[in-house]
């Protein structure tokens, strides 16, 4: 287990709706990252973390807001959805490599959170 | 913005055969780093590449990165249906982020 998870895993909303997602980390580590996945896309960064209260933006950041108040805990916010942001989020928390196969940051995922926007 | 072009975006192969998937960009990466995500879960890594020219093999897997820092490669030998799955490129341009290629699918047939 890589010690991170996402809530909830699968959301339906309504264009206009807040919708708030969570990435919850059980190792502490101080780098934490935000992540859609849409088809032609790959992964692209939203927000990240490195540290509480610190935070900065990716490359898709209108129309999302962050929080993070304790290390474990990484909030991703749209604070009124629209259909465009239905996708897939994913988290991810740098790790140490441990093997020179991996190198020296290890980027691990969490499952994943699924939203539509209606 | 730096891209990172993946190729072919698709693939559909027979079980045994041999294959390589490319990743390519315009810009010098300080790292590369290629993951597999399987349906319904996020991407794994499974190795990162540092030094232009390295070379590293991971069971059938065989992971390139080229001379400029600028491409690397996947080849698979003898593919397996357990193979199957979204292989993800990653390039560290210098700075704390990492930007992913759109992938290529995978598919092993038996």
């Amino acid at each position: 287990d890589a010690g991170i998870t996402q809530s909830p895993r699968h959301k339906v909303t309504e264009t206009g709706t807040p919708v708030t997602l969570r990435c919850h980390q059980t190792e502490n580590h101080r780098y934490m990252y935000w992540y859609r996945q849409d088809p032609g896309h790959g992964l692209r960064l939203i927000h990240y973390s490195y540290g509480v209260k610190d935070t900065d933006k990716g490359e898709v950041s209108d129309g999302y807001s962050v929080s993070r108040s304790k290390t474990e805990d990484f909030l991703l916010t749209l604070e009124s959805a629209t259909s465009s942001q239905t996708s897939v989020y994913f988290c991810a928390i740098r790790r140490p490599g441990t093997d020179t196969l991996h190198g020296a940051n290890v980027l691990t995922f969490g499952a994943g959170s699924r939203l539509t926007v209606l | 913005t730096q891209l990172l072009e993946q190729s072919p975006q698709f693939l559909s192969i027979q079980e045994g055969e041999n294959l390589t998937v490319y990743c390519n960009s315009s810009s010098v990466f300080s790292s590369l780093q290629w993951y597999r995500q399987e349906p319904g879960e996020g991407p794994v890594l499974l190795v990162t590449v540092v030094t232009g020219g390295e070379v590293k093999k991971l069971k059938r897997l065989t992971f390139q990165f080229g001379d400029a820092r600028k491409d690397s490669s996947l080849h698979i030998t003898a593919a397996q249906p357990g193979d199957t799955g979204l292989y993800l490129c990653a390039a560290n341009f210098g700075n704390e982020k990492l930007t992913f290629g759109t992938g290529t699918r995978l598919t092993i047939i038996p």
